[in-house]
């Protein structure tokens, strides 16, 4: 079963550096998004992206945050400068145009 | 605005016993709903879906909701508990699938226990 692929599982990060995050979407999904779940709280979009672009975005995708997809397989997720209210579990989704599907996240640790 | 409402954020049911979720949605229009599931540490995976048609849907793990249009709700339920369903439960909608790009808005979710 076709799935999505998130990389690292786990990753510590000092406050004020960067960190990319990766994903691997399902192959034929055109669709794709990124989510971010503070510990004890509900998941919260932070971007979609279709055809190469930014499609929507939330309040909380300020300028810290980018979205790159570099090749035909890797949709990332950069965060400038980060900040210790950056630490969350991140999801990577990507949808057919039907039902998203979500990876298994990236915990980002900020200390 | 737009909005999703999980009434309950805790619920402890017996193994065997019934389950059901509770789900509210804001919208001016009828829109796309989901529940999703989380075990502890994983992602989160789809456990049903309603675009239209039939207001009763069947997902996996036997779980169905059903869509009800005069309430706005989409509560999720199960005959019969297990062990392993004890997770957080989140419920989601979309305002549309053929806009690019369009966000699933999630619920706060419901965390459900089950005891032996």
């Amino acid at each position: 079963e076709p799935e999505v692929t998130q990389t690292p599982s786990h990753q510590v990060t000092q406050m004020g550096q960067e960190v990319i995050l990766r994903c691997v979407p399902i192959s034929n999904h055109l669709y794709f998004y990124w989510y971010r779940q503070i510990l004890g709280q509900k998941v919260e979009f932070l971007v979609s992206f279709y055809n190469n672009e930014i499609s929507e975005k939330s309040e909380i995708f300020d300028d810290q945050f980018s979205v790159e997809r570099p090749d035909g397989s890797n949709f990332t997720l950069k965060i400038r400068s980060t900040k210790l209210e950056d630490s969350a579990m991140y999801f990577c989704a990507s949808s057919g145009g039907g039902s998203a599907f979500f990876g298994q996240g990236t915990r980002l640790t900020v200390v | 605005a737009q909005s999703v409402t999980q009434p309950d954020i805790h619920i402890t049911v017996s193994e065997g016993a019934s389950l059901e979720l509770r789900c509210n949605y804001s919208y001016g229009a009828t829109p796309y709903l989901f529940w999703y599931v989380q075990s502890p540490g994983q992602g989160l995976q789809l456990l049903l879906k309603y675009f239209s048609g039939d207001t009763l849907v069947q997902g996996i793990k036997g779980f169905e909701a059903e869509f009800k249009r005069s309430q706005s709700s989409f509560n999720l339920r199960k005959p019969s508990v297990h062990w392993s369903d004890a997770a957080e439960y989140f419920c989601a909608v979309a305002l549309s699938l053929n806009q690019a790009g369009t966000a699933l808005i999630f619920g706060k979710g419901t965390t459900l226990s089950v005891s032996s």
